[in-house]
């Protein structure tokens, strides 16, 4: 089955400067890629998502990257915001495998104000 | 309505009790999900219903039972659970169309302790 990792597992930035997260996956077959925020104690929150026919998506401070060929995608964040402070999780999923998706280990971002 | 609910918040329950986790959505979504997440790791996916028909088992242990009675509603059965199956279980649901992927919405799940 689907295999999806994850990095950084923790990251600190300070306010304003932007943050990176990585995610690999196995199956060549996935196509649709989301990425959630878990805030403590909350539910996991969608904040952008990108299918297999697009390279690149952007919304305000937040951008997704795919990249089919080495089976990777990345979330982007700039000027970075104490609100910003959660867990990102990436997922992987193929419709063909009945609504399925395959979640990252999560990345704890910390913004330093 | 464009959120889900779930109930309890929290539980506790022992070793040889029976109780129920319920799920809602009022957002005419086919596909409704349940999954469990122990504390600092990833949702992990344990049913899946579409169109009230369970479509994915990923070989959960039988003390844990799912029901869909309708359309907007989800339970979770439990009986005779373990203490480490304490967690946070979280319901979700999504449009279920042919050959398109549909965002899954999660509820605010119950946090579930077993004594």
């Amino acid at each position: 089955g689907e295999n999806v990792e994850q990095h950084p597992s923790t990251l600190s930035v300070q306010e304003g400067d932007s943050a990176v997260i990585k995610c690999t996956y196995s199956d060549s077959a996935s196509n649709y890629f989301p990425w959630y925020k878990q805030e403590l104690g909350k539910r996991p929150q969608l904040i952008i998502d990108i299918r297999s026919n697009v390279g690149e998506k952007k919304d305000q401070r937040i951008a997704v990257t795919l990249n089919k060929t080495a089976k990777h995608f990345s979330l982007h964040i700039t000027e970075t915001q104490p609100e910003d402070s959660a867990v990102y999780f990436c997922a992987a999923a193929i419709k063909a495998a009945g609504n399925k998706l395959t979640f990252g280990g999560g990345t704890r971002v910390l913004v330093k104000p | 309505d464009t959120e889900v609910t779930q109930t309890p918040k929290h539980l506790v329950m022992g070793m040889t009790n029976k109780k129920s986790l319920k799920c809602e959505q009022h957002m005419g979504h086919r596909a409704m999900y349940w999954y469990k997440q122990k504390a600092k790791k990833p949702p992990e996916l344990m049913f899946v219903y579409s169109y009230e028909k369970l479509s994915i088992n990923e070989s959960v242990p039988s003390r844990f039972s799912p029901e869909c009675p309708n359309s907007s509603l989800l339970n979770l059965h439990l009986h005779a659970l373990q203490p480490e199956d304490s967690a946070l279980y979280l319901c979700a649901s999504s449009q279920d169309r042919s050959g398109r992927w549909e965002t899954q919405y999660f509820g605010p799940g119950t946090r579930l302790l077993v004594l």
